[in-house]
C-alpha cells in the first residue's frame, strides 16, 4: 500500500461546478495534511492545510479531514478553468531515526471545461 | 523578499558527467528537501536535512549526493551513476517539522 494515494484522474469538471478530489494515507499517526496546486513547469504551490478533523473552509476551497478514515479531501466551489491543474495531496509520515518527512501523492490532473 | 532559490533553470547533462544543482534559501529554514518529479507523476523524496552538516536519504538516493555545509544552502549532485536522471528536480524548506513546505521554481534536467 503506497503511503499516500490519489486518483490520478484525469478529472473532468463543468465550468461552475465542484470539483472534489480525494487522498487516503496509511499513517495513522499523521497529524498534517496538504494540498498543493501544481500548473505545468511550474513548482507546488500551497493552497490549503489542515490538522484536524471535520472542514476548513478558505474561499473557494474547502479541505475535510477524517482521521478514522485516513482521507483527506478538497473541494473546489465555482470550479474556473484557471483552477485547471494537478493537485498534489501532501502527509507528514514518520521517516527513519524518528526524522518525519513529508510525503506526497501522484497528484489529480484536473481540468475545468468552459 | 524571503525564498528558494534554485539554479540553473535548466540543465543538460552529458554520456559519464556529475552534474550539481543549486538550492539556496533565506528564510533561516532549518530543514531543506530535495525532491524528483517525472512527467505524471508526484514528487519523490531524494536527499533531506534537517540540520547543518547533517543529512538522511530519503526513497531515491541512490545516484545522488548531497551536502549541508551552511544553514542556507543544500547542493544536489547528480552523479554519473543515475543513468535516468532526466527530470524535474525540487528544492523545499521548511520552519518546522509539521508545516508547509516552501518551493523553489525548480531545475529542469536532460540528457544531451
Amino acid at each position: 500500500q503506497k503511503e499516500v494515494e490519489q486518483n490520478s484522474g484525469p478529472l473532468s469538471v463543468p465550468e461552475g461546478a465542484i470539483a472534489s478530489l480525494n487522498c487516503t494515507y496509511s499513517d495513522r499517526g499523521s497529524q498534517s495534511f496538504f494540498w498543493y496546486r501544481q500548473y505545468s513547469g511550474k513548482s507546488p504551490e500551497l493552497i490549503m492545510f489542515i490538522y484536524s478533523n471535520g472542514d476548513k473552509e478558505d474561499g473557494r476551497f474547502t479541505a475535510q479531514l477524517n482521521k478514522a478514515s485516513q482521507y483527506v479531501s478538497l473541494l473546489i466551489r465555482d470550479s474556473q478553468p484557471s483552477d485547471s491543474a494537478t493537485y498534489l495531496c501532501a502527509v507528514w509520515l514518520d521517516g527513519i531515526q524518528g526524522a518525519q518527512k513529508l510525503v506526497f501523492g501522484q497528484g489529480t490532473r484536473l481540468t475545468i471545461n468552459p | 523578499d524571503g525564498g528558494i532559490t534554485q539554479s540553473p533553470k535548466y540543465l543538460f547533462r552529458k554520456e559519464g558527467q556529475n552534474v550539481t544543482l543549486s538550492c539556496e534559501q533565506n528564510l533561516n529554514h532549518d530543514a531543506m528537501y530535495w525532491y524528483r518529479q517525472d512527467p505524471g507523476q508526484g514528487l519523490r523524496l531524494i536527499y533531506y536535512s534537517q540540520i547543518v552538516n547533517d543529512f538522511q536519504k530519503g526513497d531515491i538516493a541512490e545516484g545522488y549526493s548531497v551536502s549541508r555545509e551552511k544553514k542556507e544552502s543544500f547542493p544536489l549532485t547528480v552523479t554519473s551513476a543515475q543513468k535516468n536522471p532526466t527530470a524535474f528536480y525540487l528544492c523545499a524548506s521548511i520552519s518546522q517539522v509539521g508545516q508547509p513546505q516552501h518551493f523553489g521554481d525548480g531545475t529542469r534536467l536532460s540528457i544531451l
